[in-house]
């Protein structure tokens, strides 16, 4: 069936650190890709989505590229900050829109100063 | 943003109760919500999508005479857990988008459930 699955967290890095989070899926149609965060205490937020093959979804110094050839959604910044330390959600929709959100199980990222 | 409450943010109860989990949209009205169950180091799994006014349409394997969903406006919707069992733990997520699927869905902070 239709799934998303994420690399095991967590992930701790030091500020500034660059920060690569993987997701690839498994579709039988032609998804739509999004990723989401989830601070402490607080609900998930759309971050980026990306619609269609070689998309690129970017937000916040945060992208992801759309690969159709390897079924990958991978989440990269160049330099995070300790603000960013939340769970990170990678999903999939196969209905348009936002309907019928898959998730992967998420990545907790932990920045340290 | 839009911004999603869930009451209570965590409920302990006894086995054979019942809890009720409310889910509002603060400042938009919300004629969809979405409610989701997610176990421990697991993903978000879609239990049910609601409309106002209409009855809500379960997913596969989710009990609807469990989890009773109730929408009655359009910035509220309840989910009561039914003769609660351990098996029912969890963290409960609703979601609120403005009009159907084609908007981004707005998520509420979770309710923790533990069933004694």
């Amino acid at each position: 069936g239709d799934s998303v699955t994420q690399m095991e967290g967590p992930v701790t890095l030091s500020e500034e650190a660059f920060l690569t989070i993987n997701c690839t899926y498994t579709a039988t149609g032609y998804p739509s890709l999004f990723w989401y965060v989830q601070y402490p205490g607080e609900g998930l937020q759309l971050l980026l989505k990306a619609t269609k093959a070689d998309d690129k979804g970017s937000n916040k110094g945060f992208e992801a590229t759309y690969r159709k050839e390897t079924t990958s959604f991978h989440l990269e910044k160049g330099s995070v900050q300790v603000s960013d330390s939340a769970v990170y959600f990678c999903a999939l929709s196969l209905e348009g829109g936002y309907n019928k959100l898959i998730f992967g199980a998420g990545t907790r990222l932990a920045v340290h100063p | 943003g839009a911004v999603v409450s869930q009451h209570p943010s965590w409920v302990i109860c006894k086995s054979g109760t019942s809890v009720k989990i409310e889910c509002r949209s603060l400042d938009f009205q919300a004629t969809t919500m979405f409610w989701y169950r997610q176990f421990p180091k697991q993903s978000l799994m879609l239990m049910a999508t609601s409309n106002e006014g209409s009855k809500a349409t379960y997913e596969q394997g989710v009990e609807k005479d469990k989890f009773l969903i109730n929408h009655a406006s359009l910035t509220l919707s309840t989910l009561t857990v039914t003769s609660a069992h351990p098996e029912d733990s969890s963290f409960y997520i609703c979601s609120a988008t403005l009009a159907g699927g084609y908007n981004e869905q707005f998520f509420g902070p979770g309710t923790r459930l533990t069933v004694l």
